[in-house]
């Protein structure tokens, strides 16, 4: 299993620009989230999905959008890029049936916004 | 909702020597407390995990331990090694936080350095 996949890995855009950042596991969770990592920072959940179809908003939404239209995919869309959103960015997927279990986070798509 | 906070920011000890990271939480109804260890550039990756029905956990040389009642949990690296060396994150988690399971609340980190 290749586990959590992200792409791109690196990103440079200019303040305005959208971008997608793909996400895809395939360990068969129902549970996917996005996070973003400031420098010297914890991780602050952005969205996250419990399952195909279902998304709901994190600690620090705004300026994102997800989607979820298969179990595998997840990807993270920013609109309108500010500086703000210079960050590293971490998929991460796990399996919940009403209790909580490991998170298995990608490697990160580490972005710059100028 | 739950907050978590993380001490001390940095950690500087012997080879050999332990080393013990200390986290508190806000939310009584907290039930999963995962420690994640991230070296440089690297992705955060699970190195021990507990519930809140177990007030301690070994495993190896790391152990992590749990007080409900002082809403605290600490995690205990002995014998350490300089490839301990890393940033270490502790996150908790409801069972029903904003109304779904399994949504982490992370602590600020822990810079764990480990002189050779």
């Amino acid at each position: 299993n290749a586990g959590v996949t992200q792409t791109p890995k690196f990103r440079i855009l200019k303040i305005g620009q959208s971008m997608t950042l793909q996400c895809a596991q395939d360990m068969n969770h129902n549970y996917m989230y996005w996070y973003r990592q400031d420098p010297g920072m914890g991780l602050k959940l952005i969205y996250y999905s419990v399952g195909a179809g279902i998304t709901d908003k994190g600690e620090v939404p705004n300026g994102y959008n997800v989607s979820r239209s298969t179990t595998e995919d997840f990807p993270l869309r920013l609109e309108l890029a500010a500086p703000s959103q210079t960050s590293v960015y971490f998929c991460a997927s796990s399996w919940a049936t009403g209790s909580p279990d490991t998170q298995y986070f990608g490697p990160g798509t580490r972005l710059t916004v100028l | 909702g739950e907050n978590v906070e993380q001490h001390p920011s940095t950690l500087s000890v012997q080879e050999g020597d332990s080393a013990v990271i200390k986290c508190t939480y806000s939310d009584s109804a907290s039930n999963y407390f995962p420690w994640y260890k991230q070296e440089l550039g690297k992705r955060p990756q699970l190195i021990i995990d507990i519930r809140s029905n177990v007030g301690e956990k070994k495993d190896q040389r790391i152990a992590v331990t749990l007080n409900k009642t002082a809403k605290h949990f600490s995690l205990h690296i002995t014998e350490t090694q300089p490839e301990d060396s890393a940033v270490y994150f502790c996150a908790a988690t409801s069972p029903f936080y904003g109304g779904a399971t399994n949504k982490l609340i992370f602590g600020t980190g822990t810079l764990l350095a480990v002189q050779p």
